[in-house]
């Protein structure tokens, strides 16, 4: 079956570098999405990973490891803002994406 | 920038109503998608559609149907709602197949509950 397994909630401190981990079992693997959710808000695209290595963006970077079948969204300089939910998202064999139910992060001042 | 407009952000509807929720996307993009998502829950694809007229079951398309008519607008139709289908649901849609990375843009969701 299809799996995805990232921690329910996680907390960090403000200025502080936080690492939300993913691992994932697809039937195929075509790519994996990053998105971040605010409380009652809608998903937004963080980061798409397809190849092994780091990827970074500003204050954000995505690690993918596909013979792991594991990937880390890293957030450094957190701000009081980041506090969010952070959606792990590989794409099966069929291009679908595979939810994770999310990470929860509270950033405390 | 790409809009998805959901037409209702809240609605309440007793249980055995039809409900109607309207998605409409303004950049032109093939793909469409009804999600629902529940606490503690990824989230569970419904319908997706790839083209005008052109429907596809995902996850869990059980009580529900959908309609594309024209390119921008997908609608989820509950035809007859129940209190289990009580759930945020968001209507997304991508340019995947193109030099995209096919990232999703959602609308900002519909809460239903079901009475």
């Amino acid at each position: 079956g299809q799996n995805i397994d990232q921690p329910t909630e996680m907390t960090a401190t403000e200025g502080a570098i936080v690492q939300i981990n993913c691992t994932y079992q697809t039937s195929g693997f075509n790519g994996l999405f990053w998105y971040q959710q605010h409380a009652g808000e809608a998903p937004t695209f963080l980061s798409y990973n397809v190849l092994d290595g780091l990827e970074e963006k500003g204050r954000f970077s995505s690690f993918l490891s596909r013979s792991k079948g594991y990937s880390y969204l890293l957030l450094k300089e957190l701000q009081m803002k980041d506090s969010a939910s952070y959606l792990c998202a590989p794409l099966d064999s069929n291009y679908q994406l595979i939810w994770g139910a999310g990470t929860k992060l509270i950033i405390k001042p | 920038d790409v809009k998805v407009t959901q037409s209702s952000r809240y609605l309440v509807k007793r249980t055995g109503e039809k409900v109607f929720l309207e998605c409409v996307q303004d950049m032109d993009h093939e793909n469409m998608f009804w999600y629902r998502q529940d606490p503690g829950l990824g989230l569970r694809l419904i319908y997706f559609s790839y083209d005008v007229k052109m429907k596809e079951k995902g996850d869990i398309p059980e009580g529900y149907s959908v309609s594309r008519e024209k390119k921008e607008r997908f609608s989820l139709i509950l035809e007859s709602a129940s209190t289990n289908q009580t759930s945020m649901y968001l209507c997304a849609s991508s340019l995947w197949g193109t030099s995209n990375t096919g990232e999703l843009f959602f609308g900002e969701g519909s809460r239903l509950t079901v009475l």
